[in-house]
């Protein structure tokens, strides 16, 4: 049964640092891997999507990479603003459902 | 596009009264997914539609649940009799396919039953 673990279950950091989310999984038999950001009150908003097939997935300030025989992937933040804030969970599509992570909770200060 | 839209926002019931929650998926997504969020279980899948047809209801937790798809713009999750179990964030998400698209939701509707 596919587990999905995100660490830090929190982080708080000032503003303009880079900084890194990890999930890990259990079966590197995935379809896919998706990032997505929860704000407060709302839905999740998805933020990148990477195939099985690729290593990473790049949207603006944000990177993901995936590395599938170790059952990893990271989600990189290049100089994070307090608009970052909110809960950052990853979700793995086995043959199965999809599984999400926990989630990382981020602060940004100003 | 208006992405996926779900009524109501919040819902406030008594035990044993009927609930009905909608969903409006984002037009040409061939997928609906209904979800449930609590802070002890995290997301989890409840039930999923292709064109429109349940495929996988192995995560609705009891008979008292019941989802329909009567058109492709559609959707309905009824809980009848509802519980204070119960209580939680349903989601609605679609996508355009199984595999290889994002998963796109709405803004949820949260259900207290007191």
């Amino acid at each position: 049964k596919q587990e999905v673990t995100q660490i830090p279950a929190a982080l708080s950091v000032p503003e303009g640092e880079n900084l890194v989310l990890n999930c890990s999984f259990t079966d590197s038999a995935i379809y896919n891997l998706q990032w997505f950001r929860q704000d407060p009150g709302k839905g999740l908003t998805s933020l990148l999507l990477i195939q099985s097939s690729q290593r990473e997935q790049t949207s603006g300030r944000l990177n993901a990479s995936l590395d599938k025989s170790s059952g990893r992937s990271t989600l990189y933040i290049a100089a994070s603003q307090p608009g970052d804030s909110a809960t950052y969970l990853c979700a793995v599509k086995g043959t199965d459902k999809l599984i999400f992570g926990t989630g990382t909770r981020l602060q940004v200060f100003p | 596009d208006a992405g996926v839209i779900q009524s109501p926002r919040h819902e406030v019931t008594e035990m044993g009264q009927e609930v009905t929650l909608r969903c409006k998926p984002i037009s040409g997504h061939d997928y609906l997914f209904w979800y449930r969020q609590t802070m002890m279980r995290g997301l989890e899948l409840l039930i999923y539609f292709n064109n429109n047809v349940p495929i996988d209801d192995s995560g609705m937790p009891e008979d008292r649940f019941s989802a329909k798809m009567p058109n492709a713009s559609f959707s309905t999750l009824k809980i009848q009799p509802s519980e204070p179990r119960d209580s939680a964030v349903y989601f609605c998400a679609s996508s355009s396919s199984y595999y290889n698209s994002p998963l796109h939701f709405g803004n949820g509707t949260r259900l207290t039953v007191t």
